[in-house]
């Protein structure tokens, strides 16, 4: 059975560090590409980076290069997002979800970043 | 950078039919997909590659795309049928994605 569960999240102060993770079960992180996405506050969502394939293709959206860092961990099965320089705006639920024929088919339960002083 | 809009709501009564535009240059190149997300979830994957419904999707969610625009369908609202729905683009130069400004189906 499918499933992934983030870690990770909490209240940390502007610019903070935070390391989040996607534990997967059921498939290989090493088969399919994994992204994480965001969803401040009441807002829509926001796809931030995935990193996929033996190759470990990594992409990040512009809004977060340069601050986030993706990596994979295959032994572990698992997925990170490494966030440093946390802002304000960088608060919201953050999602892993596995990419399978371009759409997202499975999902985290999310784990909240809440940046604040 | 590419943008979708989508209408922030939709207001529809049980049994009517209930459809959600998502405009963009990028879907006159690249597939659309649907989520429906409701309150305390994580999204769930209604359609993918304009047209196709995984397994367990009722039959009564269907997308179509034409031009710039791709649309979700709902046939036959159920009350349960109330949520927020997002649409994304296939990955843009094989990179990126992106997702729709977001819609509330409001059921009436």
């Amino acid at each position: 059975q499918v499933h992934l569960a983030e870690s990770g999240g909490g209240l940390v102060k502007p610019g903070g560090s935070l390391r989040l993770s996607c534990g997967v079960s059921g498939f290989s992180v090493s088969d399919y590409y994994i992204s994480w996405i965001r969803q401040s506050p009441g807002k829509g969502l926001e796809w931030l980076s995935y990193i996929g394939g033996s190759e470990r293709a990594i992409y990040y959206a512009d809004s977060v290069r340069g601050r986030f860092t993706i990596s994979r961990d295959d032994t572990r099965n698992s997925v990170s997002l490494q966030i440093h320089s946390l802002r304000a705006e960088d608060t919201a639920v953050y999602y892993c979800a596995r990419d399978v024929l371009g759409g997202f088919d499975f999902w985290g339960r999310g784990t909240l970043v809440t940046v604040s002083s | 950078s590419y943008e979708l809009t989508q209408p922030p709501s939709v207001s529809v009564s049980p049994g009517q039919t209930a459809r959600i535009t998502c405009s963009g240059d990028v879907m006159a190149k690249q597939y659309a997909y649907w989520y429906q997300q409701k309150p305390g979830q994580a999204p769930l994957l209604l359609i993918y590659k304009d047209i196709e419904r995984p397994s367990g999707i009722p039959e009564r969610f269907s997308g179509s795309s034409s031009g710039t625009t791709a649309t979700l369908t709902i046939s036959g609202v159920q009350v349960e049928d109330e949520a927020h729905y997002y649409c994304q683009s296939g990955a843009i130069g094989g990179l990126y994605y992106v997702f729709g400004t977001g819609t509330e189906v409001t059921i009436v």
